[in-house]
């Protein structure tokens, strides 16, 4: 899978949009763009993926720029529930065996702010 | 209600004395695994399923376990524990197939002290 690239940490206001990057410059054609986001010890959760084309869905949107270089996930209207880690992972999907795994770096930790 | 559940959440165990953790599932999935975390390291792979009876080895699998006899059961076996496993336990499941399919849900976590 290939590597990617985030802040270790970004803060946001209650309320207000929260944009967090993500840099996988050497993604495949094949990969896919996962995020994830982890808070305090919980199991990791869900949030959203995506090929090429922009995804929405309820909790979030994805945003992957057309060299698909790069990715952002973006937070509407972030609360101070949605402080967290957010992880951006790439992967093969129909992938079997050793590489069905989820290959987790350092994430962003995300803090929203009263 | 869709879930990964896991038990114990909570353990305190010394050296030596065998012990499972159970996962369970109740989304007919076919994928399983198994991670650890550990603080600096992230999470890692401990063991895999594809499916009944069909397990294999993640990056961290030494002192570790598991069967999969059920497909909504995947239980992590430390034989011996020691306290370098000392760590939080996430296990996953997922179905296989492409797309929003193979989105994985994790459990809630187990917490292991091994003294």
């Amino acid at each position: 899978d290939a590597k990617t690239t985030q802040p270790p940490s970004m803060d946001c206001a209650e309320g207000r949009a929260a944009n967090l990057p993500c840099n996988h410059s050497t993604i495949s054609g094949n990969e896919y763009v996962y995020w994830y986001r982890q808070i305090h010890s919980q199991g990791p959760q869900y949030i959203i993926h995506g090929l090429k084309n922009n995804e929405t869905n309820e909790m979030a949107s994805l945003i992957i720029t057309e060299d698909r270089k790069s990715s952002t996930l973006i937070l509407p209207h972030a609360t101070l529930r949605d402080t967290a880690v957010y992880y951006c992972i790439v992967r093969v999907l129909r992938s079997g065996g050793s590489n069905y795994k989820l290959t987790f770096g350092k994430g962003t930790l995300l803090t929203v702010n009263p | 209600e869709a879930q990964v559940t896991q038990n114990p959440r909570y353990l305190i165990t010394v050296t030596g004395k065998k012990l499972t953790v159970t996962c369970s599932q109740n989304m007919n999935h076919e994928y399983m695994s198994w991670y650890r975390q550990d603080p600096g390291l992230g999470l890692r792979q401990i063991y895999y399923s594809m499916n009944v009876e069909v397990t294999d080895k993640g990056d961290v699998p030494e002192g570790y376990k598991v069967s999969r006899k059920e497909k909504r059961n995947f239980p992590l076996i430390l034989e011996s524990p020691s306290p370098n496993q000392t760590s939080l336990y996430f296990c996953a499941s997922s179905f296989w197939g492409g797309g929003a399919r193979e989105t994985q849900y994790f459990g809630p976590g187990t917490r292991l002290l091994v003294l």
